[in-house]
């Protein structure tokens, strides 16, 4: 258990539909990161909050947004879904902003499938 | 752009039998690198990572990493391989900078036969 927490674990929906995913980081981290994982497109980084403000922005939709919470969760909200949207969602937490302040803790993932 | 290969989709190998799986980078300065496995339904799991120093790195569950600048490589090795091992394999690489975040590979997915 790395002490990050996702859920939901599993969510279907369909196709222009909205869905926000949940991330509780580890106890003392203050930043998250969410990742895209796909058949395709493999890992990729979406986005990292640290303490509540945007840090670093990856291969991040515009129908995709996020947000850290003063309680330090995080939400992906991802709409108008389309089914190439369909993948596993990470969340990830560390203490600091930079790698060499601590290792990423990786949750179990949300996995989205849109129809 | 910063990339990682992982050249090997799928290897198999025999339990007791040694393992090396291979990443390559792509990045212009000294990077961080990192392995990490993923099980089944289950999230990442940091095995070893380099930031400086020795080039040869020892990590959780038996594996170790060797750096080569001169390749550009971080290869995984682990010298027997147990059942248990069968999983996916990410290398991944990070900037030295103000973010956090990881580039990763396409994963490497490993199995075991008995």
């Amino acid at each position: 258990d790395s002490g990050v927490t996702q859920t939901p674990k599993h969510l279907i929906t369909a196709t222009g539909q909205r869905v926000t995913l949940r991330c509780s980081p580890r106890s003392g981290d203050l930043s998250v990161y969410w990742y895209q994982q796909s058949l395709d497109q493999g890992l990729q980084f979406l986005i990292q909050y640290y303490n509540g403000e945007e840090r670093a922005k990856g291969n991040i939709l515009e129908r995709f947004s996020a947000q850290q919470f003063p309680d330090l969760h995080s939400e992906l909200n991802l709409s108008s879904l389309e089914l190439g949207d369909s993948a596993l969602y990470f969340c990830a937490s560390s203490v600091g902003p930079q790698l060499n302040t601590g290792e990423l803790f990786f949750g179990e993932g949300s996995r989205l499938t849109v129809l | 752009a910063q990339s990682v290969t992982q050249p090997d989709i799928h290897i198999t190998v025999s339990e007791g039998a040694s393992l090396e799986l291979r990443c390559n980078y792509s990045y212009g300065a000294t990077p961080y690198l990192f392995w990490y496995v993923q099980s089944p339904g289950q999230g990442l799991q940091l095995l070893l990572k380099y930031f400086s120093g020795d080039t040869l790195v020892q990590g959780i569950k038996g594996f170790e990493a060797e750096f080569k600048r001169s390749q550009s490589s971080f290869n995984l090795r682990k010298p027997s391989v147990h059942w248990s091992d069968a999983a996916e394999y990410f290398c991944a690489v990070g900037y030295g900078g103000s973010q956090g975040n990881l580039i990763f590979g396409k994963g490497t997915k490993l199995s075991v036969k008995p």
